[in-house]
C-alpha cells in the first residue's frame, strides 16, 4: 500500500516567492495533518483537517500560511510570500478515524528553504 | 494544551548495549505513539501504545496512562538505532498528537 505522498521533496526559493506543498493521504484515512520541524521548535502542528475540514489552525503562524484540503485525497499548504524564517521540513500525515483513536503516518517531508 | 517531557535529551551507547527512554505527559490522553526519526529525517512508526505493553523484536514500549507516562525499551541496541526518538499522545480534547522534544540517540560500534 502507499503510504503518504508529499511533493515537492526539496524545495529552494527567493523570499517573496509563492511556495506550494502537496500531500496525498493514505486511501480511507479521515484525519490529516500538517507538521513543520525546525531545529528550534521542534515538531509543531499547524493545522489538521478531519473529513476534509479543518478541524484547529491554531499553529498557523500568520496569514501568509493557508491550507486546503478540496478532496480526501488531497491537500496543500501554501505560504505566499515566503520568508527565510520560513525554512524547515514540512510534514503531512493521515491517521484513519476522527474520534481520536487511530494510529498516525507520516510522509517523507518536504525541505523548504528560503533566501 | 498536553505538555509532553522526554528524557534523557541526549544518549551515547555501545553498540550492545541496552536503554530505557522515557516520556512523560501532563493530562489524560486516548493514544499515544512512539516515533523513530532517522538520520535521513523520515519519522518511522514504532508503536501505538495507549496503554498497556507492547514488543516488536529489540524493541518494546509500556504506557501507564493514569500515572501518565511510557517508556521506551531498546535492547542489545545497533548502530542502525541512531536517531531521534519522539513520543506523542494524543489528548482527549483535541484530538491532536503533540510531540515531546525527543531524545537524540547515538549507538557507536
Amino acid at each position: 500500500d502507499a503510504g503518504v505522498i508529499q511533493s515537492p521533496r526539496h524545495e529552494v526559493t527567493e523570499m517573496g516567492q509563492e511556495v506550494t506543498l502537496r500531500c496525498k493521504p493514505i486511501s480511507g484515512h479521515n484525519s490529516l495533518f500538517w507538521y513543520r520541524q525546525t531545529m528550534m521548535r521542534g515538531l509543531e502542528l499547524l493545522i489538521y483537517f478531519n473529513n476534509n475540514v479543518p478541524i484547529d489552525d491554531s499553529g498557523m503562524p500568520e496569514d501568509r500560511f493557508s491550507a486546503k484540503m478540496p478532496n480526501a485525497s488531497f491537500s496543500t499548504l501554501k505560504i505566499q510570500p515566503s520568508e527565510p524564517r520560513d525554512s524547515a521540513v514540512y510534514f503531512c500525515a493521515s491517521s484513519p478515524g476522527t474520534s481520536g483513536f487511530g494510529e498516525l503516518f507520516f510522509g517523507e517531508g518536504s525541505r523548504l528553504t528560503v533566501l | 494544551g498536553i505538555q509532553v517531557e522526554q528524557s534523557p535529551p541526549d544518549l551515547i551507547l555501545q553498540e550492545g548495549a541496552n536503554s530505557t527512554l522515557r516520556c512523560n505527559f501532563s493530562d489524560s490522553v486516548n493514544n499515544l505513539q512512539w516515533f523513530h526519526q532517522n538520520p535521513w529525517g523520515q519519522l518511522i512508526n514504532l508503536f501505538y501504545i495507549p496503554s498497556g505493553t507492547k514488543q516488536n523484536g529489540r524493541l518494546s514500549a509500556t504506557t501507564v496512562a493514569t500515572e501518565r507516562y511510557s517508556l521506551l525499551y531498546i535492547s542489545s541496541s545497533q548502530t542502525t538505532d541512531s536517531g531521534v526518538y519522539f513520543c506523542a499522545p494524543r489528548d482527549n480534547y483535541g484530538q491532536n498528537f503533540v510531540f515531546g522534544p525527543g531524545t537524540r540517540l547515538s549507538v557507536l560500534p
